[in-house]
């Protein structure tokens, strides 16, 4: 049993489009994330939910809108999709915001043509 | 501000050996927590170890073990017995007390040769 999953693995889409990437969790944890991958390899949070309200939102654009409909679930919607926005969005999950363990999905790898 | 550094973009360790990639943090935190995560070429995050501020013992998972030196703010790993496996990114990352977030270094990309 995969403990977070995210769907779909591989997304290519055009520019204008919007498109969603969605997390499940399996591990009962109340603290979900995401996070981008760059193309330099650099990891940097966009958003965190804890039991469904959002407690980090970092200087994204508001394209980006993150959806919690219950704890184990953490969905990304992204409108209006941009050439800059290809990368790979991780989300992860933790018991809680300060738990001693954090796991990661397999990452979603969006390119925009 | 918070911020970890990897100063090592690249390293070769030879089969069997052990290595020590270095990771060192700035926080102005009484209360923080250090992990290292692998990321191969896969692509997925794998978490490997994890470290408290407060924990006075250095942590320890099998072959990983991270050496913490609170007042240098170093928080290294180490690999024991490198296998060939083990050749990934690695990434050093601090959470940060109030929000939980985690704050990733560049990287280091571990390369074991046979």
């Amino acid at each position: 049993d995969t403990a977070v999953s995210q769907t779909p693995k591989y997304l290519v889409t055009q520019m204008g489009n919007d498109k969603s990437i969605k997390c499940e969790q399996n591990l009962g944890h109340d603290t979900m994330y995401w996070y981008k991958q760059d193309s330099k390899k650099f990891l940097k949070i966009m958003f965190s939910y804890n039991n469904k309200e959002l407690i980090i939102n970092e200087t994204v654009p508001n394209r980006f809108s993150p959806k919690s409909p219950d704890k184990a679930h953490l969905n990304l919607h992204i409108n209006s999709l941009e050439l800059g926005d290809s990368a790979v969005y991780f989300c992860a999950s933790s018991l809680g915001p300060r738990s001693t363990e954090a796991f990661f999905g397999q990452g979603t790898r969006l390119t925009v043509v | 501000a918070q911020k970890i550094t990897q100063t090592q973009p690249g390293m070769f360790v030879q089969e069997k050996e052990a290595v020590t990639l270095d990771c060192t943090y700035d926080t102005s935190d009484q209360s923080y927590g250090l992990f290292w995560y692998k990321q191969p070429s896969s692509g997925e995050m794998i978490f490997l170890i994890y470290q408290g501020s407060y924990d006075e013992q250095n942590a320890t998972e099998g072959r990983y073990s991270l050496n913490f030196q609170k007042a240098r703010k170093s928080a290294n790993l180490v690999i024991s017995a490198s296998q060939l496996g083990d050749s990934a990114m690695y990434f050093c990352a601090m959470r940060e007390y109030l929000t939980g977030k985690l704050i990733f270094g560049q990287g280091t990309t571990l390369q074991v040769k046979p």
